[in-house]
């Protein structure tokens, strides 16, 4: 078992430019979580996911951030353009019933 | 609604001594009860979950935490703190049963051991 796989590990862009990151969940596992997290908000759940349908997206900030998920093993988040105050670790979480999340190594995002 | 509340957002304590992490929930239906911990640079890894029956669960690194229905509290305990303990800790609650559920953070705690 490869765990969550995320990529990029880091992604540093300029302001204005698209951004798009990688995850792949757990084989098997059938919902799928995208949260931010950063030093003044802490975790914020963005998006999820089950069995490829998008659930609940109210914690996406804004119209720039778009998710999708063509595939039970494959997500992306999609940021269009980019702004600074988008810099945060992304992380991505899989869930196959209820033995509780398992998260990626996640993706720093900086944009300058 | 779920969510949970983490009082004290730096823990310090010295190598050896009694962790003690506060969590309390708050949940409308029987909740599932979580700890996660962040080591830096990493993700978050599951320590330990409280789904139903016994009310003291084990987890990883010799870390426990006792569900209080009384009280609403899921606080997480160690005995003895280690260097390697040091770390961010995030208590989570869902609804119980079974099927697709969301997971609700606290804001987290940050552990610090001093020699």
């Amino acid at each position: 078992d490869a765990g969550v796989i995320q990529s990029p590990r880091h992604e540093v862009t300029e302001m204005g430019q698209e951004v798009t990151l990688r995850c792949k969940p757990i084989s098997g596992h059938n919902s799928l979580f995208w949260y931010r997290q950063t030093m003044m908000r802490g975790l914020e759940l963005l998006i999820y996911f089950n069995n490829n349908v998008p659930i609940d997206d109210s914690g996406m900030p804004e119209d720039r951030f778009s998710a999708k998920m063509p595939n039970a093993s494959f997500s992306t988040l999609k940021i269009q353009p980019s702004e600074p105050r988008d810099s945060a670790v992304y992380f991505c979480a899989s869930n196959g019933g209820f033995r509780g999340y398992t998260f990626g190594s996640g993706t720093r995002l900086t944009v300058v | 609604a779920q969510s949970v509340t983490q009082l004290g957002s730096h823990v310090s304590v010295s190598e050896g001594a009694l962790v003690l992490l506060r969590c309390n929930y708050s949940s409308s239906v029987p909740p599932y009860l979580f700890w996660y911990v962040q080591y830096p640079n990493q993700g978050l890894q599951l320590l330990l979950k409280y789904t139903t029956g016994a009310t003291l669960v084990k987890g990883i690194n010799g870390f426990e935490a006792e569900f209080k229905k009384s009280e609403t509290s899921f606080h997480l305990t160690k005995p003895s703190a280690h260097m390697s303990d040091a770390a961010e800790y995030f208590c989570a609650v869902s609804k119980g049963g079974t099927g697709f559920q969301k997971l609700v953070f606290g804001t987290g705690t940050r552990l610090l051991v001093s020699p």
